[in-house]
């Protein structure tokens, strides 16, 4: 079992849409989950960040977290031709290392 | 604030030859700093840990001989691709934690042809 699982997608939304990625870890321990956007041949920049059971919204962006069941999900509501891209989930392990599940490629359509 | 510069972007070299790919935070003090590896349509795999001052930590089925992590100060870390193989060939990105999450180098692209 992988350390964090994502749907690789693709998954196409219409503009104006919400689209909803969701993430899965196996380790109970993992206290701080984040979500990353990544275009293709740059380095990933932070979306969100959550730490505590249930919702945390930032614009259009929401983060659920849900540790009884260990999943994390991010909700984009409106979304826009720009915010396709691949989206990474990541939990924090022992020693502040940083493990990545494999990325959910969103594609908004005009 | 808590910017990573990594350098070069992008690099091309002959197989069998070495590369060295820099990573420096340049307005605070990186302690740890993380190394990974993409390969196309893949997530990022973390290599290894590296602590200032002391030897780093890899990941398992990463060689240490062959990916060498040197973090002599504070705000440098560097990677040393050895004897680079076609197979090398990837994006490597570094990463250092701070207080509140985690900053990232804008990555290599390694080509080794």
């Amino acid at each position: 079992q992988k350390e964090v699982e994502q749907n690789s997608g693709p998954l196409s939304v219409p503009e104006g849409a919400i689209a909803s990625l969701n993430c899965t870890y196996s380790d109970r321990g993992s206290q701080s989950f984040f979500w990353y956007r990544q275009y293709s041949g740059k380095s990933p920049e932070l979306i969100m960040s959550i730490y505590s059971n249930g919702d945390k919204e930032d614009g259009r962006f929401t983060a659920q977290l849900n540790k009884a069941s260990q999943y994390v999900s991010l909700l984009i509501r409106d979304s826009q031709p720009s915010d396709s891209a691949t989206y990474l989930c990541a939990v924090n392990r022992e020693g502040g290392k940083l493990i990545f599940g494999q990325g959910t490629e969103l594609s908004v359509k005009p | 604030g808590a910017v990573v510069s990594q350098h070069p972007s992008r690099v091309i070299c002959k197989s069998g030859t070495s590369v060295k790919i820099e990573c420096r935070s340049l307005d605070f003090q990186a302690t740890t700093m993380f190394w990974y590896r993409q390969f196309p349509k893949q997530s990022l795999m973390l290599m290894a840990t590296s602590n200032e001052g002391s030897k780093a930590t890899y990941e398992q089925g990463v060689e240490k001989d062959k990916f060498l992590i040197n973090h002599a100060s504070l705000t440098l870390s560097t990677l040393t691709v050895t004897s680079a193989h076609p197979e090398d060939s990837s994006f490597y990105i570094c990463s250092a934690s701070i207080r509140y999450g985690y900053t990232f180098g804008s990555g290599t692209r390694l080509t080794v042809v």
